[in-house]
């Protein structure tokens, strides 16, 4: 299957912890990678190589995987963290990659 | 600090050309694959091509293989993306990315430009 798939919205409490997963049978190979997209911005990485964040990223911020999911878990979440998610991996192939179809992040 | 700066989306009628340029600079462009990323007015990322530091080794998705082709300058620190053949479904914001081939992650992104087909 060369797809990833999400849920296509996701609310979450202030403060609460949520967790965002993506499906794809090329993630039992692959890791995958998460962007935060924020309206009329570009995307901004916040989790790669399963759970690794990059400089600048708050550590509210985690990725873990199992079989063919990958999750990224927002641990208190802040009214700033309302944003469209999107997972990346790459196909079975290797060569092409792959964007999940986005989730959107409510904060409440 | 990276930056990419992309420029050349414009308005085209349908079968037109279209040629897109990524400005790098603030890190080694010769030993960086970059890539490009399109975004649909309302929808989701879609992932377009990547080309290697060398420039050896490109990388397209099925949507726009034949008619896209991802190319660079490294005198310039510039990759470009020619876009022929253009169909009212390539209308998208294009996102210029640095990628990581060994994370398989792209790291750093431009503001994007948009290209726009219609008649």
């Amino acid at each position: 299957s060369s797809e990833l798939t999400q849920d296509p919205a996701v609310s979450v409490a202030l403060g609460q912890t949520v967790r965002i997963t993506c499906q794809g049978d090329s993630l039992r190979d692959y890791y995958g990678s998460w962007y935060q997209q924020k309206p009329g911005q570009a995307p901004v990485v916040v989790i790669y190589a399963k759970n690794t964040r990059p400089s600048g990223i708050p550590d509210r911020f985690s990725g873990s995987s199992s079989g063919n999911t990958i999750s990224l878990t927002i641990t208190g979440a802040q009214a700033e963290d309302e944003a469209d998610y999107y997972c990346q991996s790459r196909d079975s192939s290797g060569n092409h990659l792959l964007f999940g179809g986005g989730t959107k992040l409510t904060v409440l | 600090e990276v930056q990419l700066l992309e420029s050349g989306g414009d308005l085209v009628q349908p079968g037109e050309s279209l040629r897109l340029s990524c400005a790098a600079s603030g890190f080694t462009f010769s030993s960086s694959a970059m890539g490009w990323v399109r975004q649909a007015p309302g929808k989701g990322l879609e992932w377009v091509s990547v080309i290697s530091g060398s420039g050896g080794s490109t990388y397209y998705a099925d949507s726009v293989k034949g008619r896209f082709t991802i190319s660079r300058d490294s005198s310039k620190n510039t990759v470009f993306l020619q876009l022929n053949s253009l169909r009212a479904e390539d209308t998208a914001d294009y996102y210029c990315a640095k990628y990581s081939g060994t994370d398989k992650v792209f790291t750093h992104w431009g503001q994007g430009t948009l290209v726009t087909v219609s008649s």
